[in-house]
């Protein structure tokens, strides 16, 4: 069955940088565009960015624009993303998610990683 | 891009019916079919219940249901069951920006 398994996740200060992995297994992952999905403590779920299956096409949130960047790698089977400059409002659990078909919704999703940022 | 609009908390006793609103623009929820609905237990990852407005994913129960009307989408669950509860959220596509989720709604079953 389809599994997406985060890690990488923990306390980091501000201005601090740190790497959040996925991991996916049973299914084709190099087939499907993958996104990071980010939720704060208490509050609702906020997009943070999303990859096309090849690479190619990169979309991030405002919020993470120029901090952040997501990458894969298709021959691991990995989802990574790269969050620099970290302040106090990226704490959250953080998601990764597999697109469903033409990429308008989050068909699988992970368990989630927590990051917090404090001094 | 701001969020979709979601009432805070909707309950209802077993075995009824809520629906869950979730109103946006014609940029997004009323421009496009593309309307789904997540389902986050306490302490779990959302897992996906709607897509494409009315789809049901394989094993997701037929007592959810969902539609749209103009720029406002619902998420119909009937038989409500203890089971249930847990806080809804909705997204849809925004055409440049790629996907927009709602601010989300606590589901209490009395």
């Amino acid at each position: 069955q389809v599994q997406l398994v985060e890690s990488g996740g923990g306390l980091v200060k501000p201005g601090g940088s740190l790497r959040l992995s996925c991991a996916a297994s049973g299914f084709t992952f190099s087939d499907y565009y993958m996104s990071w999905i980010r939720q704060a403590p208490g509050k609702g779920l906020e997009w943070v960015s999303y990859i096309s299956s090849a690479g190619s096409s990169i979309y991030y949130a405002d919020s993470v624009k120029g901090r952040f960047t997501i990458s894969r790698d298709n021959a691991k089977n990995s989802l990574y993303l790269q969050m620099n400059s970290l302040r106090a409002e990226d704490t959250a659990v953080y998601y990764c998610a597999s697109l469903g078909s033409f990429n308008r919704y989050f068909q699988y999703w992970g368990q989630g990683t927590l990051v917090t940022v404090s001094s | 891009q701001s969020a979709l609009t979601q009432p805070r908390s909707v309950s209802g006793s077993p075995g009824q019916s809520v629906t869950i609103s979730c109103t946006g623009t014609s940029s997004d929820v009323g421009g496009y079919i593309y309307v789904s609905w997540y389902q986050q237990r306490p302490g779990k990852a959302p897992k996906l219940m709607i897509y494409d407005v009315s789809k049901r994913p394989s094993g997701v129960p037929d007592r959810f249901s969902g539609s749209k009307s103009g720029n406002t989408a619902s998420l119909i669950i009937s038989g409500l069951q203890a089971e249930d509860e847990a806080d809804y959220y909705c997204c849809s596509y925004a055409g440049s920006y790629p996907l927009v989720f709602g601010t989300g709604t606590e589901v209490t079953v009395l």
